[in-house]
């Protein structure tokens, strides 16, 4: 069974620290996706990234990082220089069976608070 | 605007009552999907579509229903029969193509019974 652990369950650094979201995951597949989401203090569930399990290139856009493993089964994400606009909640998810409607499978989320 | 909706952004019920939550969809998407989150938990899949008229039970279905009768629109309905309700709940949809499909997410209805 497919399953994902967000070890940290919240996080609290100050503005322009850098900081690091742990993702670990389990699945049989050899093909399945990873995606996280941002979700802000208004609920919504905002898109950041998808990778492939096929893709391990690292992968940066503005402030934000990913780093896939295959080898740890992780697929951490950085924030370079946080802001405050960076504390949410932050999910990571994994898609087993792609090319089919199927479930996401969540971890149960890490809680980032930046602070001035 | 392209986008999801999900109407009303809170709701309140009294025990026994049934209640539906609205999601409607401008992004020509083929599949949608009702998640159901709970505090300081992930979200976890009630029921999803891949096509009209065709939908199937995720990982917590009992107490719910849906239907799917046309492209745009999957409504949720939570019965009576759901033993605890209160919950944030989140409409997904994506493309269904050959390869994955990245799911996005409207704004959430937050329900609370009473």
């Amino acid at each position: 069974a497919q399953k994902v652990t967000q070890a940290q369950t919240e996080i609290s650094v100050v503005e322009k620290e850098d900081v690091t979201l742990d993702c670990v995951y389990e699945t049989r597949d050899t093909t399945y996706y990873l995606f996280w989401y941002k979700q802000p203090p208004s609920g919504e569930l905002v898109f950041l990234i998808r990778r492939n399990s096929f893709d391990e290139q690292n992968e940066i856009s503005g402030r934000y990082s990913w780093n896939f493993q295959k080898s740890t089964s992780s697929f951490n994400f950085t924030i370079t220089a946080s802001q405050v606009v960076d504390s949410a909640v932050y999910f990571c998810a994994l898609k087993e069976d792609p090319g089919t409607a199927s479930k996401l499978t969540f971890g149960t989320g890490t809680r980032l608070q930046v602070t001035l | 605007d392209g986008g999801i909706t999900q109407s009303p952004k809170y709701l309140f019920r009294k025990e026994g009552q049934n209640v539906t939550l609205s999601c409607e969809q401008n992004l020509n998407h083929d599949a949608m999907y009702w998640y159901r989150q709970d505090p300081g938990q992930g979200l976890r899949l009630i029921y999803y579509s891949q096509i009209v008229n065709d939908f199937q039970k995720g990982d917590i279905a009992e107490g719910y229903s849906v239907s799917r009768e046309k492209k745009e629109s999957f409504p949720l309905t939570v019965t009576s029969a759901q033993k605890n309700p209160t919950a944030f709940y989140l409409c997904a949809s994506s493309f269904q193509r050959g390869g994955a499909d990245t799911q996005y997410f409207g704004p959430g209805t937050r329900l609370t019974v009473l």
